[in-house]
């Protein structure tokens, strides 16, 4: 059994400071994690992905997670926001005994403020 | 490359009525999937394939069927509409493998009246 849990619903940061939004997960198995994004009216992209090489993991656009085993973690974080991160992020788990069934969190939407 | 491609991107229909959804990819990719997404409760899996001829449930199967009869197309069907159906349905494919992500067409749009 696996499952996700996004921390927070909503974050909201000025543009040029730091984003930090918050990902648990509960896995049976050595996990792979990935962080998606979505853009208004549009599908979702792979911002990045953990699959049991290095513990940070670096993004597009300045993106960058961290594997935290000890504390079931995957925060996603950028230096400096921009404007256009503003949008919904949603982290993942892939069941590696399911054809990579996966589990999605409830999503955390950015805001970022001019 | 088109990737993961939906149509049609909204539709409207009423309660009772019966539509397809369409979704072919063009990766070659083995597993293909059906979410849906509703505001605050991210993304739930409709039904899956991890090849041709092979479907299972997922987490919402209800008042959905799949068919998976070429590699290429997975399409979904509503056998009767209901209201509680309105929501933003994506299509996904991937290679199946755990640690390759899935990609995602643009979504399809639904309501019903």
């Amino acid at each position: 059994a696996q499952s996700v849990t996004q921390l927070d619903s909503h974050v909201s940061v000025s543009e040029g400071t730091p984003v930090l939004l918050r990902c648990n997960y509960s896995s049976s198995y050595s996990p792979s994690l990935f962080w998606y994004v979505q853009h208004p009216n549009k599908g979702l992209q792979l911002l990045l992905k953990y699959t049991s090489a290095a513990t940070l993991v670096k993004g597009i656009n300045g993106f960058e997670a961290e594997f935290k085993k000890s504390e079931t973690s995957f925060h996603l974080t950028k230096p400096s926001a921009h404007m256009s991160d503003a949008a919904e992020y949603f982290c993942v788990v892939s069941d590696p005994t399911n054809a990579g069934k996966s589990t999605f969190g409830d999503g955390t939407t950015l805001t970022v403020k001019p | 490359n088109a990737g993961v491609t939906q149509t049609p991107k909204f539709q409207v229909l009423k309660t009772g009525q019966s539509m397809t959804l369409q979704c072919a990819q063009d990766m070659n990719h083995e597993y293909m999937s059906w979410y849906r997404q509703d505001p605050g409760m991210g993304l739930r899996l409709i039904h899956y394939s991890v090849g041709a001829g092979i479907t299972d449930q997922g987490e919402v199967p209800n008042g959905y069927n799949v068919s998976r009869s070429t590699t290429e197309d997975f399409p979904l069907r509503l056998l009767s509409a209901a209201p509680s159906q309105t929501s933003v349905y994506f299509c996904a494919s991937s290679t199946g493998h755990s640690n390759q992500p899935q990609h995602f067409g643009d979504g399809t749009r639904l309501s019903i009246l």
